[in-house]
């Protein structure tokens, strides 16, 4: 079992609806990710929070809107989709996000949320 | 650009036989290289990484080589089961045009272990 929880498993949603996926993980990691992964395709970076501060943003629209209440926790609110928005989000975290190239830890995923927006 | 290619795309082997998946990178700075497993409904696992002052790793029936002269890296599996079966990605960590560093993953590998 993986040590980053994300709820719910599954979400299906319609354009107009607002959802929030979570996700926690308690290994102490400082560094937490949102990916996005379409079917047959790697994972996307959308955005890094390092030690409860975003600090990227991969260009998301707005209609994503990540919050980090604590080190532990990381939502991603989710506001006016549109079907081509419907992927698999998974959320990961590492001991902290490098600043150099050679300061990285691993990354560790969660299972991710399988949002369909009809 | 940054770049991680990987190949091939899908590999079919006999159980007991070894698999071999490799990637090239496009940024000589780059000096971390993650290996991940992903079976279906579930997100990516690490199986293995290795820094660049290592040249070659091992865990059991797994290992990656590394050779940064040429930019590339290759994971073997050696006596693969079918629970080996399931997408396995290459990873290298790069300093993208914003300044800051980013895992760029490579496109995938469908591996597929028949009894």
């Amino acid at each position: 079992d993986t040590e980053v929880t994300q709820t719910p498993k599954h979400l299906v949603m319609g354009m107009t609806n607002k959802k929030s996926l979570k996700c926690e993980q308690h290994m102490g990691h400082r560094a937490m990710y949102w990916y996005k992964q379409k079917a047959k395709k790697p994972p996307e970076l959308m955005f890094v929070y390092s030690y409860e501060k975003l600090s990227i943003n991969e260009s998301v629209p707005s209609r994503f809107s990540p919050e980090c209440p604590n080190s532990s926790l990381l939502n991603l609110h989710l506001h006016a989709l549109q079907p081509e928005d419907s992927a698999l989000y998974l959320c990961a975290s590492s001991q902290d996000h490098p600043v150099e190239v050679f300061d990285n830890s691993p990354l560790h995923f969660g299972n991710g949320t399988r949002l369909t927006v009809t | 650009g940054e770049n991680v290619e990987q190949h091939p795309s899908t590999l079919s082997v006999q159980e007991g036989d070894s698999a071999v998946i490799k990637c090239t990178y496009s940024d000589s700075a780059s000096n971390y290289f993650p290996w991940y497993k992903q079976e279906l409904g579930k997100g990516p696992q690490l199986i293995i990484d290795i820094r660049s002052n290592v040249g070659e790793k091992k865990d059991q029936r797994i290992a990656v080589t590394l050779n940064k002269t040429a930019k590339h890296f290759s994971l073997h599996i050696t006596e693969t089961q079918p629970e080996d079966s399931a997408v396995y990605f290459c990873a290298a960590s790069m300093r993208v045009s914003g300044g800051y560093n980013k895992l760029i993953f490579g496109a995938g590998t469908r591996l597929a272990v028949h009894p």
